[in-house]
């Protein structure tokens, strides 16, 4: 069974679309993040619910909205996509006040 | 081998011998640090951390390295094998009160025959 998995793998849309990206932990973690990896690799944090409660909004455009419906999910939609949008978007989680995130697998968002 | 981490740099080591993985990092106040191991097409996976409190802490085939004074970790990894090729990432437990990690910007591990 896949600890933390994201759906879908890849995603291919054009500029202007709307897209959501789906994550699911079965590790009972309290706690869910969104990361951003961009063309260098650099990892940034973008979202972190708590329980469904959302603790940590970085810097990101309003285009971007996390949802949390139980603990167990963490789904991130994207609105009005653009061509900087595209990266590889990484769910992970921990328990809570832990720091040993475990990562999905990622999700290659292309925009064109 | 051994390489300075941040701009995400290719560190070619051969099989067998031991690398040297460097980070710096930014906040003198972080009390908590992880390194992590990321292969191509897969997300990032623990390998190690340690506590500000300690100066050295040892794995499997993996030593981590403290330096408080120059902000300065390091990672050691033992004969090394091709299995070791990917790319690695310091992270620094945040001060603010929910500690998220803050990621270096990664080292790329080539292990060559």
């Amino acid at each position: 069974d896949t600890a933390v998995s994201q759906t879908p793998k890849y995603l291919v849309t054009q500029m202007g679309n709307d897209k959501s990206i789906k994550c699911e932990q079965n590790l009972g973690h309290d706690t869910m993040y969104w990361y951003k990896q961009d063309s260098k690799k650099f990892l940034k944090i973008m979202f972190s619910y708590n329980n469904k409660e959302l603790i940590i909004n970085e810097t990101v455009p309003n285009r971007f909205s996390p949802k949390s419906p139980d603990k167990a999910h963490l789904n991130l939609h994207i609105n009005s996509l653009e061509l900087g949008d595209s990266a590889v978007y990484f769910c992970a989680s921990s328990r809570q006040g832990a720091y040993g995130y475990t990562f999905g697998s990622g999700t290659r968002l292309t925009v064109v | 081998g051994e390489s300075v981490g941040l701009h995400l740099p290719t560190l070619s080591v051969q099989e067998g011998d031991n690398s040297i993985i460097n980070c710096a990092y930014s906040n003198s106040a972080s009390d908590y640090f992880i390194w992590y191991k990321q292969e191509s097409g897969k997300g990032p996976q623990f390998i190690i951390d340690i506590r500000s409190n300690m100066d050295k802490r040892q794995g499997q085939r993996v030593t981590v390295l403290l330096n408080k004074t120059v902000k300065h970790l390091s990672l050691q990894i033992a004969a090394t094998q091709p299995g070791d090729s990917a790319v690695y990432f310091c992270a620094e437990k945040g001060t603010d009160s929910w500690g998220k990690l803050q990621f270096g910007a990664g080292t790329q591990v080539v292990v060559t025959p």
